[in-house]
């Protein structure tokens, strides 16, 4: 079956480091790949997608680019800031079917000051 | 503006009881879904809709129920057969897929239950 895996957090970094959230991957034919952002109590928004291998998705400086050979799609940022602070989750979503997402367990990001 | 909604944001259910939590979209979109997430998982699928008057056991459906009598409604309910209904719950919709078109999920805010 399809399967997500994250690293594991809480991220901690200073505010204008450099971001790299770890995400692999195992589906079968070719997903689409999210990245959600949820803050405390919230829903989730969709923070970028990318739709097949090579393609890049990015949006408010976040970058990932979806890795066919390796089933990757890592989540980067060159300068965090505070506001970033909030849990990040890798998804894939079914080929065929049903469509439904599968997450990863989601890592948390905290930014200091 | 279009969005999801879903209410109420915090209920409370004592153990033996069901509760039903409400999810509306005015996206028009086809496709309807119900997420659980637990503290430190990622979300698990519960039910889904592609269309009005049908739907689909996802991978946890056991103690839900569901129904999709109109477009924009897709209400859930916990039933007492739920053995730890104690979790956040979050609603998603999206087009349903055709050329050309982008079928990606949207969230509503979600509904915390918690089994006093």
């Amino acid at each position: 079956g399809n399967s997500v895996t994250q690293m594991e957090g809480p991220v901690t970094l200073s505010e204008e480091a450099f971001l790299t959230i770890n995400c692999t991957y195992t589906a079968t034919g070719y997903p689409s790949l999210f990245w959600y952002v949820q803050y405390p109590g919230e829903g989730l928004q969709l923070l970028l997608k990318a739709t097949k291998a090579d393609d890049k998705g990015s949006n408010k400086g976040f970058e990932a680019t979806y890795r066919k050979e390796t089933t990757s799609f890592h989540l980067e940022k060159g300068s965090v800031q505070v506001s970033d602070s909030a849990v990040y989750f890798c998804a894939l979503r079914e080929v065929t079917g049903r469509r439904a997402l599968t997450f990863g367990s989601g890592t948390r990001l905290q930014v200091q000051p | 503006d279009g969005g999801i909604t879903q209410s109420p944001k915090y209920l409370f259910r004592k153990e033996g009881q069901n509760v039903t939590l409400s999810c509306e979209q005015n996206l028009n979109h086809d496709a309807m879904y119900w997420y659980r997430q637990d503290p430190g998982q990622g979300l698990r699928l519960i039910y889904y809709s592609q269309i009005v008057n049908d739907f689909q056991k996802g991978d946890i459906a056991e103690g839900y129920s569901v129904s999709r009598e109109k477009k924009e409604s897709f209400p859930l309910t916990v039933t007492s057969a739920q053995k730890n209904p104690t979790a956040f719950y979050l609603c998603a919709s999206s087009l349903i897929f055709k050329a050309g078109v982008s079928d990606t999920q949207y969230f509503g805010p979600g509904t915390r239950l918690t089994v006093l």
